[in-house]
């Protein structure tokens, strides 16, 4: 089992519609959440971090279940530049600040 | 602001040769970080450094030596390419962790295909 795995996609939306994407992760030690934001053939580059009592940056929502160990993050009103893969990343114990990947969801907004 | 600078950007090695990816940041970031991004694997940790002279494994060190002899600085070298290092190679930087983690800030990747 991957230690962070999320549905690949794609997800085509049209402009303007909500989407929402989960993650689940594996290892109950995560201390740390965050989703990433990844162009075609560009860098990964920090979206937001996830937070226990959720998040809001503009548009985007995150939110953080450590129960049942998923993050979500949830698009309003999408725009044609939101068009990219999201990945969901952890941080588990143990030093060093590694982040584990999970493999990305591909979002499609279309007109 | 220069942040992550990896060079080179491309390049093309032939089976069993040598090379030498350079990774430079500008931020006095104490944490480096290598990774390589496969179709369908996502971006896996190859070895990383806490700091200048440290360096760890990662996920997948095999094939691969680093060294982190300035701060600024970490190489990541391929003694012997084989053709299932063909990869885009992602170099991240972040700040010592202290009350909390740390977000990593990337460079532009370097896309190697071994032939």
């Amino acid at each position: 089992r991957k230690e962070v795995e999320q549905d690949p996609g794609p997800f085509n939306v049209p402009e303007g519609a909500t989407v929402a994407f989960n993650c689940t992760y594996s290892n109950s030690a995560s201390q740390s959440f965050f989703w990433y934001r990844q162009d075609c053939r560009k860098e990964p580059k920090l979206l937001m971090s996830v937070y226990s009592s959720g998040n809001e940056d503009g548009r985007f929502t995150a939110q953080l279940n450590r129960a049942s160990q998923y993050i979500s993050l949830l698009i309003r009103d999408s725009k044609l530049s939101d068009s990219a893969t999201y990945l969901c990343v952890v941080i588990l114990t143990g030093g060093g600040n590694k982040l584990t990947f999970g493999t990305g969801t591909q979002l499609k907004v279309e007109l | 602001n220069a942040g992550v600078t990896q060079t080179p950007k491309f390049r093309v090695l032939k089976t069993g040769q040598s090379m030498t990816l350079l990774c430079a940041q500008d931020m006095n970031h104490e944490y480096m970080y290598w990774y390589r991004q496969d179709p369908g694997m996502g971006l896996r940790l190859i070895h990383y450094s806490v700091g200048e002279g440290t360096t760890a494994k990662g996920e997948v060190p095999d094939g691969y030596n680093v060294s982190r002899l300035k701060k600024q600085n970490f190489l990541l070298g391929l003694e012997s390419a084989a053709p299932s290092q063909t990869s885009v190679y992602f170099c991240a930087s972040s700040p010592r962790t202290g009350l909390g983690n740390q977000p990593q800030h990337f460079g532009d990747g370097t896309r190697l295909s071994i032939l």
